[in-house]
């Protein structure tokens, strides 16, 4: 069974921190994706990646950036956290180079940032 | 740009009675289309998946139909119990990144099942 870990459940920050975000994922994924879930937004792309330092800008990447140093993790970078990053974040992977295949999600994290 | 919308954005129905979710889409080249449940502090999880060269795909309860021509497609849940009661998503593929495996997520549909 995949199994997509996510380093931290809950998480408090202050504004103007740096903050850092990991994902790992077990079964040898290609693709790695940084979603955030806002009540009424559902999910928005954040960052993606389908190979080890490769990334692409979703639909929402203002004030994030990823880095991808091994294929199994992947980590959301909120460079200067502001009270509007306030979200629950989710982390997913799918197998690639094959597309149209199913995501598979972390349990998430949810920051708050004051 | 690729849009997928959803609706309705919350349902409420008597157990055992019958649940549609509608989503439309924008990418005439979509050709994946999953829907996940999140159940309240859980992750998203699929349920079930089309693909675009079928019309109709059942799972015990669970049934999704997709419409290409139309653009739209809908999940219908039957005889519906308390434990459906969760948050819905649909996705469709995008075809702007073919091999990254890119999805467009619905805005979530709140399924209450009323004992």
């Amino acid at each position: 069974d995949v199994k997509v870990t996510q380093s931290s459940r809950y998480l408090v920050k202050r504004t103007g921190e740096k903050v850092f975000l990991e994902c790992v994922q077990d079964m040898d994924h290609e693709n790695m994706f940084w979603y955030r879930q806002d009540p009424g937004l559902g999910l928005r792309l954040i960052y993606f990646s389908y190979d080890v330092k490769m990334k692409e800008k979703g639909d929402i990447p203002e004030g994030y950036s990823v880095s991808r140093e091994k294929k199994e993790r992947f980590s959301l970078i909120l460079e200067s956290a502001s009270t509007n990053q306030t979200s629950m974040y989710l982390c997913a992977s799918s197998p690639g180079p094959l597309f149209n295949q199913p995501q598979h999600f972390g349990d998430g994290t949810r920051l708050s940032i004051l | 740009g690729e849009n997928v919308e959803q609706h309705p954005s919350t349902l409420s129905v008597q157990e055992g009675d019958s649940a549609v979710i509608k989503c439309t889409y924008s990418d005439s080249a979509s050709n994946y289309f999953p829907w996940y449940k999140q159940e309240l502090g859980k992750r998203p999880q699929l349920i079930i998946d089309i693909r675009s060269n079928v019309g109709e795909k059942k799972d015990q309860r669970i049934a999704v139909t997709l419409n290409k021509t139309a653009k739209h497609f809908s999940l219908h849940i039957t005889e519906t119990q308390p434990e459906d009661s969760a948050v819905y998503f649909c996705a469709a593929s995008s075809s702007g990144s073919s091999n990254t495996g890119k999805l467009i997520f619905g805005q979530g549909t709140t399924l209450q099942v009323k004992p």
